[in-house]
């Protein structure tokens, strides 16, 4: 069984400008979470989507991020514009429902100049 | 008061040693369990869950769970140098959020 697709892996960019992350969870998850780890620290949960649906948005800082999961399967994660503080390692991951246990992907290494 | 706490560490242990991480949560209500690996410059990497209060076993890795207590505890029987990772609980709430601690830094000595 596959695991949980990211890409990039690696991004960097200078401040202001636009960035996107695409994620394809394992096959059969509908669950699907999108974490922010800065170093140091443990993952720190953006959003969290059930299928389509943004169950859990209240971290995600939405005057800059936006994110879709059009089909309830892949999604997408923007930041636009970018900022210094932004740089980190963005994580996704799913599990089967959630009461699942969660995989996580190899992640995307964002670095605002 | 943290969601989820662990201590950061370092903790150093000689090889062949029990390593013993602890974690703490504040929802009552939360109802599963997870410790994941993460070393460095991976993601975090599944090594147990656990659901029921008592302890759960797989290989060298067993998982403490004190639902009175409000704690998880993660045991490393015979630990080896490979084992030197960061150690990160996850607590998922009552509300199916996951949180996570800021881990706990594992050097297993040779």
């Amino acid at each position: 069984e596959a695991g949980v697709v990211q890409s990039p892996r690696y991004k960097i960019i200078e401040k202001k400008q636009p960035v996107a992350f695409w994620c394809n969870p394992i096959s059969g998850h509908n669950t699907l979470y999108w974490y922010l780890q800065n170093l140091g620290q443990g993952p720190e949960l953006l959003i969290r989507y059930e299928n389509e649906e943004a169950v859990d948005d209240s971290q995600l800082p939405k005057d800059r991020f936006s994110a879709e999961r059009l089909k309830g399967v892949d999604s997408t994660l923007k930041i636009q514009p970018a900022e210094l503080g932004d740089s980190a390692v963005y994580l996704c991951a799913s599990s089967r429902g959630t009461s699942g246990v969660p995989f996580f992907g190899p992640g995307t290494r964002l670095t605002v100049l | 008061q943290k969601e989820v706490e662990q201590n950061s560490g370092p903790l150093s242990v000689p090889e062949g040693a029990i390593a013993s991480l602890n974690c703490t949560y504040s929802d009552r209500g939360s109802q599963s369990f997870f410790w994941y690996r993460q070393y460095s410059g991976k993601s975090p990497e599944l090594i147990m869950f656990i659901y029921s209060n008592g302890d759960k076993e797989d290989g060298r890795f067993t998982a403490q769970l004190n639902k009175a207590s409000q704690y998880v505890s993660l045991l490393i029987r015979d630990s080896q140098p490979s084992d030197s990772a960061t150690y990160l609980c996850a607590v998922k709430s009552s509300g199916d959020k996951l949180t996570f601690g800021t881990g706990t830094r594992l050097a297993v000595r040779p």
